[in-house]
């Protein structure tokens, strides 16, 4: 069974520095991962996708990476503003079958 | 435009009753999806559905079932409620199947049975 986990549990850093949110997964075989946010009280929005045979993703500030073979992924967040304060979440979909999963999420707090 | 919308956002109910979650998007997706939070904030897929497949999440109890009137809707129905049911749960849409693509998520409908 897929096992998803996330670290750290949560970050607090001082505005405009450069972060780095870890993900790791248990089976290798996956199709894809993906990276969202998620802001109190409200749904999930997809920050960038990754298929299982790229190795980056990148959308403005952020950039994700996947190494499938050793089961992790990193979200590299350039120059934080306090507007990217939210829980940060990954998933990976199996190669085969119908199963997405989620890890535990990184509470990120982006000081002023 | 809201492009996944749920309906009610906030759902409070008795133990034992039977009660519907709504869920609609507009953007011309194939594949809709359930998944519940629970208090650890921890989320976990339920359903997902297009107009060929229903796949079904083992440990969701029967008592939960997905119904699609149409593919812009994908309606959630619970029946004899329990306290462990306490969540709150999200619809998402996507245009592929099987977790392919993107997934869009709606705002959420929190769940409380008391």
């Amino acid at each position: 069974k897929q096992e998803v986990t996330q670290i750290p549990a949560a970050l607090s850093v001082p505005e405009g520095e450069n972060l780095v949110l870890n993900c790791s997964f248990t089976d290798s075989a996956i199709y894809n991962l993906q990276w969202f946010r998620q802001d109190p009280g409200k749904g999930l929005t997809s920050l960038l996708l990754i298929q299982s045979s790229q190795r980056e993703q990148t959308s403005g500030r952020l950039n994700a990476s996947l190494d499938k073979s050793s089961g992790r992924s990193t979200l590299y967040i350039a120059a934080s503003q306090p507007g990217d304060s939210a829980t940060y979440l990954c998933a990976v979909s199996k190669l085969t079958g119908n199963q997405f999963y989620f890890g535990t999420g990184t509470s990120l707090t982006v000081i002023p | 435009d809201t492009a996944v919308s749920q309906t009610p956002k906030y759902l409070v109910t008795q133990m034992g009753n039977d009660k519907s979650i709504k869920c609609e998007q507009n953007l011309g997706h194939d594949t809709m999806y359930w998944y519940k939070q629970d208090s650890k904030k921890f989320l976990k897929i339920m359903f997902s559905y297009n107009n060929k497949e229903l796949i079904i999440n083992e440990t969701v109890p029967n008592r939960f079932s997905p119904k699609s009137p149409d593919k812009a809707h994908l309606n959630l129905h619970i029946n004899s409620l329990e306290l462990g049911d306490s969540a709150v749960y999200f619809c998402a849409s996507s245009q592929g199947t099987g977790f392919t693509d993107t997934q869009y998520f709606g705002p959420g409908t929190r769940l409380t049975v008391l």
